[in-house]
């Protein structure tokens, strides 16, 4: 079965520092998405973007995060200044449509923000 | 926000006998349900799901269950085997999106 690649598995960095998580989306896919999940909570949905476009945002997804998708196959997650707070795994998804289609996510990048 | 919840964090089954994980949802615009099973240092991987239109649906071992009077759902594995040890999570959705609101997750061991 196609698989959503997460590179690095895990990065560590010191607070103030840019972080970027890479993934590469299922290639037929349109819709990617950005979740995180902080030790010991939920799974949490951060952002869509579909068309070159942020499609919705979560009340997480400030200015510190931006996401693109520079060339036809990744899709990134940059966190401009890492807060202590921002410690947790982060799951890339994609997904072929919108319309009740399941999410295939990676295998997550562990992100420690000492 | 506790819109999605799975008030049970863990649960232990002997093999071969059935596994019944529940979730609660307070959201009446929700319209579809997603069960996710994860492994250690794995990614969420699909289940099931099941539309708001239906009650029941199955899949091979797997069955999931929608009551939405009670805004209810379970899903069922029948007969359960020790590889279906992990974390089980409910994820519900509204509309045309793939924002996914997840519940706590459920820890299923199920024990040879």
């Amino acid at each position: 079965e196609p698989e959503v690649t997460q590179t690095p598995s895990h990065q560590v960095t010191q607070m103030g520092q840019e972080v970027i998580l890479r993934c590469v989306p299922i290639s037929n896919h349109l819709y990617f998405y950005w979740y995180r999940q902080i030790l010991g909570q939920k799974v949490e949905f951060l952002v869509s973007f579909y068309n070159n476009e942020i499609s919705e945002k979560s009340e997480i997804f400030d200015d510190q995060f931006s996401v693109e998708r520079p060339d036809g196959s990744n899709f990134t997650l940059k966190i401009r200044s890492t807060k202590l707070e921002d410690s947790a795994m982060y799951f890339c998804a994609s997904q072929r449509t919108a319309t009740n289609e399941k999410l295939f996510f990676g295998s997550g990048t562990q992100l420690s923000v000492l | 926000d506790q819109q999605v919840k799975q008030n049970s964090p863990s649960l232990s089954v002997q093999e071969g006998r059935i596994s019944i994980l529940n979730c609660d949802y307070t959201n009446s615009m929700f319209d579809y349900f997603l069960w996710y099973k994860k492994y250690p240092a794995e990614g969420p991987t699909f289940l099931i799901s099941i539309s708001s239109i239906k009650d029941k649906n199955e899949d091979g071992r797997f069955t999931v269950f929608l009551n939405k009077s009670a805004k209810h759902l379970s899903l069922h594995i029948v007969p359960s085997q020790p590889g279906d040890s992990a974390v089980y999570f409910c994820a519900a959705k509204s509309g045309n999106t793939g924002k996914l609101i997840f519940g706590q997750g459920t820890t299923l061991q199920v024990k040879p």
